[in-house]
């Protein structure tokens, strides 16, 4: 069975912290498709990023950075620097390719960036 | 410019009634999807189609019924049947099922009164 476990319910950080929001997984799958979504305080989701199994190499887009370790079924989102606009309900999603759909988010990370 | 139109932004429903919400894309995507989403909890699917005429049930189906007669629009109709029909209704698109990113609608904030 698929699953995504999202262990962090709330995180609070300043402005200009570092912040890290974990993703666990699991899947039978060898092939399979990772995705983080934003959801802000206006309650539409926008994707941020996807990443398929075979591609383990880290992704940094500005001040956003995506680790991804097969090893330990991970799939960590880091934020640096962040701001008050970065406050906000993040998803992290997985997607199988077997079976007819596979596609579960994880109950989300609220992130608190206080000015 | 592109993207998913949801309607109306809030609704309210009375016992017994159904009511119907919208959804509609201008992507071009072939797959499209209904969320449902209660305070604290992520995303539940209720019913995804992944081409015109065609619908699949999802994870939480019962008491919902969608139709998909146009490429570009997935009506969702919460029926009476549904219990507890209070949340936030999101619809979503795909270029395909399972390996895309979605593309998501701003929501439907349904309220029982």
């Amino acid at each position: 069975a698929q699953k995504v476990t999202q262990a962090q319910t709330e995180i609070s950080v300043v402005e200009k912290e570092d912040v890290t929001l974990d993703c666990v997984y699991e899947t039978r799958d060898t092939t399979y498709y990772l995705f983080w979504y934003k959801q802000p305080p206006s309650g539409e989701l926008v994707f941020l990023i996807r990443r398929n199994s075979f591609d383990e190499q880290n992704e940094i887009s500005g001040r956003y950075s995506w680790n991804f370790q097969k090893s330990t079924s991970s799939f960590n989102f880091t934020i640096t620097a962040s701001q008050v606009v970065d406050s906000a309900v993040y998803f992290c999603a997985l997607s199988g390719t077997s079976g007819t759909y596979k596609y579960i988010f994880g109950t989300g990370t609220r992130l608190k960036v206080l000015a | 410019d592109g993207g998913i139109t949801q309607s109306p932004k809030y609704l309210f429903r009375k016992e017994g009634q159904n009511v119907t919400l919208s959804c509609e894309q201008n992507l071009n995507h072939d797959a499209m999807y209904w969320y449902r989403q209660d305070p604290g909890q992520g995303l539940r699917l209720i019913y995804y189609s992944q081409i015109v005429n065609d619908f699949q049930k999802g994870d939480i189906a019962e008491g919902y019924s969608v139709s998909r007669e146009k490429k570009e629009s997935f009506p969702l109709t919460v029926t009476s049947a549904q219990k507890n029909p209070t949340a936030f209704y999101l619809c979503a698109s795909s270029m395909g099922i399972s390996n895309y990113g979605y593309t998501f609608g701003s929501g439907t904030r349904l309220t029982v009164v």
